[in-house]
């Protein structure tokens, strides 16, 4: 079946320190994963994805890692800013189609 | 940058009204979605949309809703006879081929 979860649903780092968010994927056939913020009231925006063929993929102070064997994406936020502060949502899909969004992790920043 | 704008940003109704929440897609994109989140739920797929029909639909996306792209820019959700349960963010997206998906900024509806 489809169904994306995440492990924890809060997480609080310090500010300047590294978060990891992390989730399991149950659909093997997915082929497409992706992280999104969502920031309260407005819409999930677009963070990074990765592809099935690939295990790492980086961006602009996020990483996302993908392991198949344990059906496992993480999202590394380096040096975590107050800005980061949100709800993220690791999401999958299969050959691009419809997003299958999982329950997603608060993450909040101590000062 | 572009981006994908959705009206109203917010709508109340009676139940048993009908209403349209309008979404104006990125311009160069030929998927469009809908979605919707209940307050503090998770995103939920609704029905998604290509060449001018529908190409999948979720089991909420009942015989009260339909989708129309009435003219080359607007993409619109109607929900015929609104629920209680409706009461929600909708979220409209779109993608250009097989790429990521962009989100709207949501129209949050409260049904009365």
């Amino acid at each position: 079946g489809e169904s994306v979860g995440l492990h924890l649903p809060t997480l609080s780092v310090q500010e300047g320190d590294n978060s990891i968010i992390n989730c399991a994927y149950s659909n093997s056939a997915s082929d497409y994963f992706i992280w999104y913020k969502q920031e309260s009231g407005k819409g999930p925006q677009f963070i990074i994805d990765i592809r099935s063929n690939m295990d790492k993929r980086q961006g602009q102070r996020v990483t996302v890692l993908l392991n198949k064997t344990v059906k496992h994406l993480s999202l590394q936020i380096a040096a975590t800013q107050p800005g980061d502060s949100a709800v993220y949502f690791c999401a999958e899909s299969l050959s691009a189609s419809k997003i299958i969004f999982g329950s997603g992790t608060r993450l909040s920043i101590r000062p | 940058e572009p981006e994908v704008t959705q009206t109203p940003s917010h709508q109340v109704t009676q139940m048993g009204q009908e209403v349209i929440l309008r979404c104006v897609p990125i311009s160069n994109h030929l998927y469009f979605y809908w979605y919707r989140q209940i307050l503090g739920q998770k995103v939920e797929f609704l029905v998604s949309f290509y060449n001018n029909e529908i190409s999948e639909k979720s089991e909420i996306f009942d015989d009260q809703f339909s989708v129309e792209r009435p003219d080359g820019s607007n993409f619109t959700l109607k929900i015929r006879s609104t629920k209680l349960e409706d009461s929600a963010m909708y979220f409209c997206a779109s993608e250009q081929e097989k790429e990521t998906q962009y989100f709207g900024p949501g129209t949050r509806l409260l049904v009365l």
